[in-house]
């Protein structure tokens, strides 16, 4: 398996502008989960999905911030307007989760946003 | 509500050298622990885990053991390598009071090994 898949690796861009980040979950895991990664804050989670439908959206920061899953190999986390706050490493991780069973969490390479 | 308390780094040590990172955890449940190791550049990898008290985790050479009686789960090697430079993880994951396998991260431990 290819793992889980991120794009872009890196993205630039000015304040104002829409970023869309991408992920790519392994085949067959039903959980998918945003993080993002700072140095002052650490890895924090920012949305769960379960079955493409969001569990847990509390760590989502702000209204500029939304996440999609269509389908169970695809998913979204978009910022609008960004922020030079947002800079960060945005990381998709992908699990499985069935009848209460814990396993476990695999991490993409991540997507390193940086707002100027 | 769970945290993870983990040792600052950096740690810095020379190859060979015993390692420990201490790990530290509340939580009001019955936790699973992990330890996730994320090297420059990558995503995070799990290194080991462990699921109930008294279990011990081990891969590559790093073992941590669960002890619900001091709430901990240090990182060890006996002996590092270059190669083991690297931010490490200390996590917890309670699926009944979160309702799903939901991480809560330490705030992670740089190692740096110099040859």
């Amino acid at each position: 398996d290819a793992g889980v898949i991120q794009s872009p690796r890196h993205e630039v861009t000015e304040m104002g502008q829409e970023v869309t980040l991408r992920c790519k979950p392994i085949s067959g895991h039903n959980s998918l989960f945003w993080y993002r990664q700072t140095m002052m804050r650490g890895l924090e989670l920012l949305i769960y999905f379960n079955n493409n439908v969001p569990i847990d959206d509390s760590g989502m920061p702000e209204d500029r911030f939304s996440a999609k899953m269509p389908n169970a190999s695809f998913s979204t986390l978009k910022i609008q307007p960004s922020e030079p706050r947002d800079s960060a490493v945005y990381f998709c991780a992908s699990s499985k989760i069935l009848a209460g069973e814990l396993y476990e969490q695999y991490f993409g390479p991540g997507t390193r946003l940086t707002v100027t | 509500g769970n945290s993870v308390t983990q040792m600052e780094g950096p740690v810095t040590l020379s190859e060979e050298a015993f390692l420990t990172i201490n790990c530290t955890y509340t939580a009001t449940g019955y936790p699973s622990l992990f330890w996730y190791v994320q090297y420059p550049g990558e995503g995070l990898q799990l290194l080991l885990k462990a699921t109930k008290a008294d279990d011990k985790g081990s891969n590559k050479g790093f073992e941590a053991t669960y002890r619900k009686e001091t709430t901990s789960f240090h990182l060890e090697k006996g002996s590092v390598q270059v190669s083991d430079s690297a931010v490490y993880f200390c996590a917890l994951s309670d699926l009944f009071s979160g309702g799903y396998n939901k991480l809560i991260f330490g705030a992670g431990t740089r190692l740096a090994v110099h040859p």
